[in-house]
């Protein structure tokens, strides 16, 4: 099945620092997703982004699908951005319509 | 429209019984997924429904393990006979064709 790896594993910034999330993925994909989920284990949708680039406020993301990577960039870090950013792919064929997930990036932003 | 939904939170139980999950997926979604996660890890998929139809099971859902989504609404995720290595955060998602998929806040589930 298709690979997913997420850099870095872990992350500790200060509050106001900018950050940049990479997802290397095995395969081409047909469906690339980012999540953030918070320290209550809630998986929230970032960004539907199989290729190009999409802006939400401090968050943006960057998926170049013929080199098979994608970037979550987040500037001005709040408390608030503290949680796991995973990244999930789907190489959507015959049976096979899911999402794959990374093991994510463990995001902390100190006050 | 409230998002996806999971019943209950938090569920504790001994190993041999058997315990019941539900979930109500955002209303006009046509798919939804069943996703397991431990402890550090991403969630790993169980099995997904197209309407009512189950479409693909992970080799994960041993034969203890069963979903329905009777008339493609609401779904259970059924485990028999507990094993304390069922323990995890059983998690439910809907989409709307396989796009921007939603999450609901997951069952935790603990096996004693």
């Amino acid at each position: 099945g298709i690979q997913v790896e997420q850099s870095p594993p872990d992350l500790i910034l200060q509050e106001g620092a900018n950050s940049t999330l990479r997802c290397n993925f095995s395969d081409s994909v047909n469906n690339l997703q980012w999540f953030h989920q918070n320290p209550w284990g809630q998986l929230i949708n970032l960004f539907y982004i199989p290729s190009g680039t999409k802006q939400n406020g401090r968050l943006s993301a960057t998926t170049v699908a013929t080199e098979r990577y994608s970037l979550l960039y987040i500037s001005s870090s709040q408390t608030t951005d503290s949680g796991v950013y995973f990244c999930a792919v789907e190489r959507r064929n015959f049976g096979n319509e899911k999402l794959t997930f990374g093991t994510g990036t463990r995001l902390t932003i100190i006050p | 429209d409230t998002g996806v939904s999971q019943d209950p939170r938090h569920k504790i139980t001994k190993r041999g019984q058997n315990v019941t999950f539900r979930c109500d997926p955002i209303s006009e979604h046509n798919r939804l997924y069943w996703y397991r996660q431990t402890l550090g890890q991403g969630p790993e998929f169980l099995t997904y429904f197209q309407n009512e139809a189950q479409l693909e099971k992970s080799r994960l859902l041993s034969d203890r393990f069963s979903a329905e989504r009777p008339k493609g609404s609401f779904s259970t995720l059924e485990i028999q006979r507990t094993e304390q290595g069922d323990s995890a955060m059983y998690l439910c998602a809907s989409s709307l064709e396989g796009y921007s998929w939603y999450f609901g806040n997951g069952t935790r589930l603990t096996v004693t």
